[in-house]
């Protein structure tokens, strides 16, 4: 069975610091892991994703993330955060290769003080 | 880029009645459609699965008489609340699996905002 986790709840960053929004993953095989991010009252916005190939992924508004196999890690990351930033943080996995659904974690709130 | 329109985006309805949200892919033919729900301050929970042609196929837990889905083209699904309960307000999120579903991003509507009196 493949899940993931995301550890805490919500971050508080000031504005300008580096964030880290921490995610672990358990999947059988090789794993496709996302992150996407939630505004109030929308859906879900596609960030970034690791499928293969080198271990740090760059995805929009600055965000990267750095999957590490050997933890089976994948936590976001930006080095200068923005007020705007201020959101809910999903993670998501998959199993390579499968027909098997996309497992989200509960999620992480963000927040970014000025 | 990809782009999948949910309407409404929020609908007030009393209970008894029934309530259609739909879930359309505006550039790309989607296969498959899911629907999500949303608790406050939650993570999001896989209803069902829709699939263009065929039944959806239902999560444990949800009751596929109370939530109807239908996928009857590439580019629409919609999901029916029947006879609402106030139990049943939520936030309904959908979401299309581009073709290369496997190693393509789900796209997401800007979900509904369903509230039951």
């Amino acid at each position: 069975a493949q899940s993931v986790a995301q550890p805490e709840d919500q971050v508080n960053v000031a504005e300008g610091n580096p964030l880290t929004v921490k995610c672990t993953y358990s999947v059988s095989g090789n794993p496709y892991l996302f992150w996407y991010v939630q505004y109030p009252n929308r859906g879900l916005q596609f960030l970034l994703k690791y499928i293969t190939g080198d271990n740090l992924v760059k995805g929009s508004y600055g965000f990267e993330a750095e999957f590490n196999k050997s933890q089976t890690s994948f936590h976001l990351k930006k080095p200068s955060a923005l007020v705007s930033d201020s959101a809910l943080y999903f993670c998501a996995v998959k199993q390579a290769g499968s027909a098997s659904k996309i497992i989200f974690g509960s999620g992480t709130r963000l927040s970014i003080r000025p | 880029g990809a782009v999948v329109s949910q309407h409404p985006s929020w609908v007030i309805c009393k209970s008894g009645t029934s309530v259609k949200i739909e879930c359309r892919s505006l550039d790309f033919q989607a296969t498959t459609m899911f629907w999500y729900r949303q608790f406050p301050k939650q993570s999001l929970m896989l209803m069902a699965t829709s699939n263009e042609g065929s039944k959806a196929t239902y999560e444990q837990g949800v009751e596929k008489d109370k939530f109807l889905i239908n996928h009857a083209s590439l580019t629409l699904s919609t999901l029916t609340v029947t006879s609402a309960h106030p139990e049943d307000s939520s936030f309904y999120i959908c979401s299309a699996a581009p073709p290369r579903g496997a190693v393509s991003p789900l796209h997401f509507g800007n979900g509904t905002r369903l509230t039951v009196t």
